[in-house]
C-alpha cells in the first residue's frame, strides 16, 4: 500500500536545537501540506508545495522555520533554534490535486518534544 | 470567526444513534474534506466533496455548496467511531483550512 512516510515518529530535543522533520509524500502525488497539531491550536497548516514549488509558507514562523522539497521524494521542514512552544504533533501529507481538487493522504506524524 | 466552523465540539451518544456533525465555511472552496483521528492516532481521510452527497458505509456526507454548509452523518453508531472528526476547506490555490474538530464518543 502506498503511503505517505515520515520520520523520525518522535523527537525529544532541548531548546535551541535544530529539528528536521523529513516527509516521504506518495508517489505521483502533486501536492505537499505540512501541518501542526497541538491541543490548544488543532491542526494548523504551516506550508505547501505543488510540484515542489512552495505556494504558501505563511503559516510558518519565518525566522525559526524553513520547508523545502528538494526532490519528488522528499520533503523537509526543519526548526532551527527550537522552542518549547514548538512542542506539537507535526503531520505531512500528499495528494494528487487536480482543479482543487484530490484526496488527501497524511502520515503517522512526527511528535516533538522540545525541553 | 473562524473561516471553518464545527459543531458541535463535543458529543456523546448512544451505540446505534444516528449522529451528525456539522461545518460551515465562509471561504470559496474547491473541495471540502472530512477526516477522522482517532486518540493518539493518525489522521484519515474519509470523503473530499465538492458537491452532492457521498457514502462509504455506515458515513455519508453531504455539501450544500450555495449554503456553504457539509454534514457527516454516522448511521448505526459504534463505540470504535468514537474519535475525533474534523471539517477541512481546501481553499483555490490549494490551501487548507481546519476546523476545529468535533470530539465524538460513542458509549455502549
Amino acid at each position: 500500500d502506498a503511503r505517505v512516510t515520515q520520520t523520525p515518529r518522535h523527537k525529544v530535543t532541548e531548546m535551541g536545537q535544530e529539528v528536521t522533520m523529513r516527509c516521504q509524500p506518495i508517489l505521483g502525488h502533486n501536492t505537499v501540506f505540512w501541518y501542526r497539531q497541538t491541543m490548544m491550536q488543532g491542526l494548523e497548516l504551516l506550508a505547501y508545495f505543488r510540484n515542489r514549488a512552495p505556494l504558501d509558507d505563511s503559516g510558518m514562523p519565518k525566522d525559526r522555520f524553513s520547508a523545502e522539497m528538494p526532490d519528488a521524494t522528499l520533503a523537509t521542514l526543519k526548526i532551527q533554534p527550537s522552542e518549547p512552544r514548538d512542542s506539537a504533533v507535526y503531520f505531512c501529507a500528499s495528494g494528487l490535486v487536480i482543479r482543487g481538487t484530490g484526496e488527501l493522504f497524511f502520515g503517522e506524524g512526527s511528535r516533538l518534544t522540545v525541553l | 470567526k473562524n473561516e471553518v466552523e464545527q459543531s458541535p465540539q463535543n458529543l456523546t451518544a448512544q451505540e446505534g444513534e444516528f449522529i451528525t456533525i456539522n461545518c460551515s465555511y465562509s471561504v470559496g472552496i474547491s473541495a471540502l474534506h472530512w477526516l477522522q483521528q482517532h486518540p493518539g492516532g493518525g489522521i484519515v481521510s474519509l470523503f473530499m466533496l465538492s458537491s452532492g452527497k457521498k457514502k462509504h458505509g455506515r458515513l455519508i456526507a453531504t455539501i450544500n455548496i450555495q449554503e456553504k454548509h457539509s454534514s457527516l452523518h454516522i448511521t448505526a453508531s459504534h463505540p470504535r467511531d468514537s474519535a475525533v472528526y474534523i471539517c477541512a476547506a481546501m481553499e483555490y490555490g490549494n490551501k487548507l483550512v481546519f476546523g476545529a474538530g468535533t470530539i465524538l464518543r460513542v458509549k455502549s
